[in-house]
């Protein structure tokens, strides 16, 4: 039970900022929304975390909604490097990481 | 990412051979992890280590072995493999069992 709804697959032209959405409307108050992806054959790779606050690092934004029910993983300006599948996942700090399906993003040329 | 080492990438192996698959971390970190990610599968935890004591283990077959000898380096045994586990092997550690865990790029690993 991955705890979070992603889309199954995405677009987004090259240049564009992807937006990726994620519902977990059962996300308790001490578990935080994780993201990584994974592109075709590699390891999954860490992009970004958050708990309450909107969150920026060199590689994506996150933003959580009030309610903390659903979050959005942005990509500024994205290549076709970043055609990956996305996950979300919501966790406590010591809890496992399960990975549900993700998102598959496509990044057109 | 080049914190997180798998040796080898790929691994073809008979049900009756014994292998290894080996991890490497650089980054310093104490917990480590077993990952199998099947075709059209989501990932699956597999063993989880922390300060070389196995802390955690997910109803595993015993024909998996995990070995941690020091903080940097984890290993999982294989013997008398079946073909369904034909999979990507991955690894990943984190500073503590809490914290982000970062990943090797896996073992393709194929059981004929």
């Amino acid at each position: 039970d991955a705890k979070t709804t992603q889309p199954p697959s995405m677009d987004c032209a090259e240049g564009r900022a992807a937006n990726l959405p994620c519902n977990h409307s059962t996300i308790s108050g001490n578990e935080y929304v994780y993201w990584y992806r994974q592109i075709h054959s590699q390891g999954p790779q860490y992009i970004i975390h958050g708990l309450k606050n909107n969150e920026t690092n060199e590689m994506a934004s996150l933003i959580i909604t009030e309610d903390r029910k659903s979050s959005t993983l942005i990509l500024p300006h994205a290549t076709l490097r970043d055609t990956a599948v996305y996950y979300c996942i919501v966790r406590v700090r010591d809890d496992k990481i399960i990975f549900g399906k993700g998102t598959r993003l496509h990044i057109l040329p | 990412e080049t914190g997180v080492t798998q040796t080898p990438r790929h691994l073809v192996m008979g049900m009756t051979n014994k292998k290894s698959l080996k991890c490497e971390q650089h980054l310093g970190h104490n917990a480590m992890y077993w990952y199998k990610q099947s075709a059209k599968k989501p990932l699956e935890l597999m063993f989880v280590y922390s300060l070389e004591e196995r802390v955690e283990n997910n109803s595993v077959p015993s024909r998996f072995s995990p070995e941690c000898p020091n903080s940097s380096h984890l290993f999982l045994h294989l013997h008398t493999l079946q073909p369904e586990d034909s999979a990507l092997y991955l690894c990943a550690s984190s500073p503590r069992r809490a914290d982000t865990q970062y990943f090797g790029p896996g073992t393709r690993l194929t059981v004929l």
